[in-house]
């Protein structure tokens, strides 16, 4: 089956520090990427979604010059959460799609918690 | 505006039948899924219907009826490990350079022996 991978699975920061999360699918190539996020006993919320070569298409709320989104080869996407704050701290999950996302797989997550 | 509505939280008895119903409304409609999630784990994805009526996969069932708007899991033998939140989703239009899936707030499910 396919798989997506995330790195890291968990990561502790300070305020004002960058942190880049990657997103692989490993045995597909991945046209499309989402990246949601997810606060603690609350659903899904998408962020961002990235094709291949172009630039990622932002929800309405999110911030595109805080989370910097790049989506450079069909198997890698990454998420730079910049100057992280403790409103930041949260569960970041992945989804690849290898169309235009009429199927997703998710990736494990990737906990964030800012101090 | 998009809507997805489901029952917060829901206890059931091992061995028994739960139905964990979805109701949406949503700016045009192209699917809905159910996926379950462990606590501090990604969602696995458990079902999707595209048609009204029941799809059967194991002891896991979801209808749809799209007329009324409304969905449901099924979930027969419930087992201890069936503990999780599962959440609805509907692939919503307009449709433009990928499709979009709204997530609702997930319903916790607790499987008491």
């Amino acid at each position: 089956g396919a798989v997506v991978s995330q790195h890291p699975s968990r990561v502790i920061c300070k305020s004002g520090t960058s942190v880049k999360i990657e997103c692989r699918s490993l045995d597909f190539q991945a046209t499309t990427m989402f990246w949601y996020r997810q606060f603690p006993k609350q659903s899904l919320m998408l962020m961002a979604t990235s094709n291949e070569g172009s630039k990622a298409t932002y929800e309405q709320g999110v911030e595109k010059d805080k989370f910097l989104i790049n989506h450079a080869s069909l198997t890698l996407s990454t998420l730079t959460v910049t100057s992280a704050h403790p409103e930041d701290s949260s569960f970041y999950i992945c989804s690849a799609s290898p169309d235009r996302g009429e199927t997703q797989y998710f990736g494990p997550g990737t906990r964030l918690l800012v101090l | 505006g998009q809507n997805i509505d489901q029952p917060t939280e829901m206890t059931a008895t091992e061995g028994a039948i739960v139905q964990i119903n979805c109701t949406y409304q949503t700016s045009g409609f192209n699917g809905l899924f159910w996926y379950q999630q462990h606590a501090g784990e990604a969602p696995t994805f458990l079902s999707y219907n595209v048609l009204d009526g029941l799809e059967e996969k194991g002891r896991f069932s979801s209808f749809l009826s799209r007329s009324k708007g409304y969905s449901y899991l099924l979930l027969k033998e419930l087992q201890m490990k069936d503990s999780a939140s599962y959440l609805c989703a509907v692939r919503a239009l307009p449709y433009s350079s990928a499709s979009k899936i709204i997530f609702g707030s997930g319903t916790r499910l607790s499987i008491r022996p």
